[in-house]
C-alpha cells in the first residue's frame, strides 16, 4: 500500500541533543511538508519542499533543519536551539503544490527528558 | 498572508443531531479550501475540498461544506451526528505552495 511512514512513533530528547525524525513516502509525490501540532494551536508549518535538493522555511523554522536528498525522504532534525520541542510532529506529502490534497503520516510525539 | 479562524475550540452535540463547525478565511480572492479530520494520535485525513467548481461540496462520511464568498466562510455540516464522528476537525486554505491550517475544533458526540 502506498503511504507515508513516520518513525519513531515516540521520541525523547535530552537537553542539548539533536534528534532526527524520519519521513518516507512511496506515493511518488513531489511536495513534502513538516508540521508541528500543539494543543489548541492547530498545525504550524515548519519546512516544506517542492523538489529534491530544495526546501523553504515555513512559519516556525527556527531550531529545525531538513534535507531533501531523495524524492521519497524528508527527514526533520530538531536541534538543541529549539528550546520548546515537545509537540506532535506530522509529515505530509502532495502531488504538487498547495492546492492538492495532503496525505499525512501517523505522527511522531517528541518529548523532552 | 492567509489566515483561518474556527469559531469554537470545542463543540458538543447529541447523537443524531446536526453538526455545524464554523470556518472563516481571510483571502480576498476565492481560495482552495479544505476540511480535514484527525482521530486521536493519528495523522489527518481529507474530508472534502473546495475548488470553485461548486459552492456546495460533498465529502466523505456524510459531511458537506458550503462556500460563501460574501461571508468568507466555509462551514462544515452533517445532518445527523454519529458517535464515530468524535474527532478534531481542521479547516485549511491554500497559499501558494503552502497549506495554512486553522486552530481546530474538537467535536464530542453525546449518546
Amino acid at each position: 500500500d502506498g503511504g507515508i511512514t513516520q518513525s519513531p512513533k515516540y521520541l525523547f530528547r535530552k537537553e542539548g541533543q539533536n534528534v532526527t525524525l524520519s519521513c518516507e513516502q512511496n506515493l511518488n509525490h513531489d511536495a513534502m511538508y513538516w508540521y508541528r501540532q500543539d494543543p489548541g494551536q492547530g498545525l504550524r508549518l515548519i519546512y516544506y519542499s517542492q523538489i529534491v535538493n530544495d526546501f523553504q522555511k515555513g512559519d516556525i523554522a527556527e531550531g529545525y533543519s531538513v534535507s531533501r536528498e531523495k524524492k521519497e525522504s524528508f527527514p526533520l532534525t530538531v536541534t538543541s536551539a529549539q528550546k520548546n520541542p515537545t509537540a506532535f510532529y506530522l509529515c505530509a506529502s502532495s502531488i504538487s503544490r498547495g492546492r492538492e490534497k495532503l496525505f499525512f503520516g501517523s505522527g511522531t510525539q517528541l518529548s523532552v527528558l | 498572508a492567509q489566515s483561518v479562524t474556527q469559531l469554537g475550540s470545542h463543540v458538543s452535540v447529541s447523537e443524531g443531531a446536526l453538526v455545524l463547525l464554523r470556518c472563516n478565511y481571510s483571502s480576498s480572492v476565492p481560495p482552495y479550501l479544505f476540511w480535514y479530520v484527525q482521530y486521536p494520535n493519528q495523522g489527518l485525513q481529507l474530508l472534502l475540498k473546495y475548488t470553485s467548481a461548486a459552492t456546495l461540496v460533498k465529502g466523505i462520511n456524510g459531511f458537506e461544506a458550503e462556500f460563501k464568498k460574501s461571508e468568507t466562510s466555509f462551514h462544515l455540516t452533517k445532518p445527523s451526528a454519529h458517535m464515530s464522528d468524535a474527532a478534531e476537525y481542521f479547516c485549511a486554505v491554500s497559499e501558494g505552495d503552502k497549506v495554512i491550517f486553522g486552530p481546530g475544533t474538537s467535536l464530542s458526540v453525546i449518546p
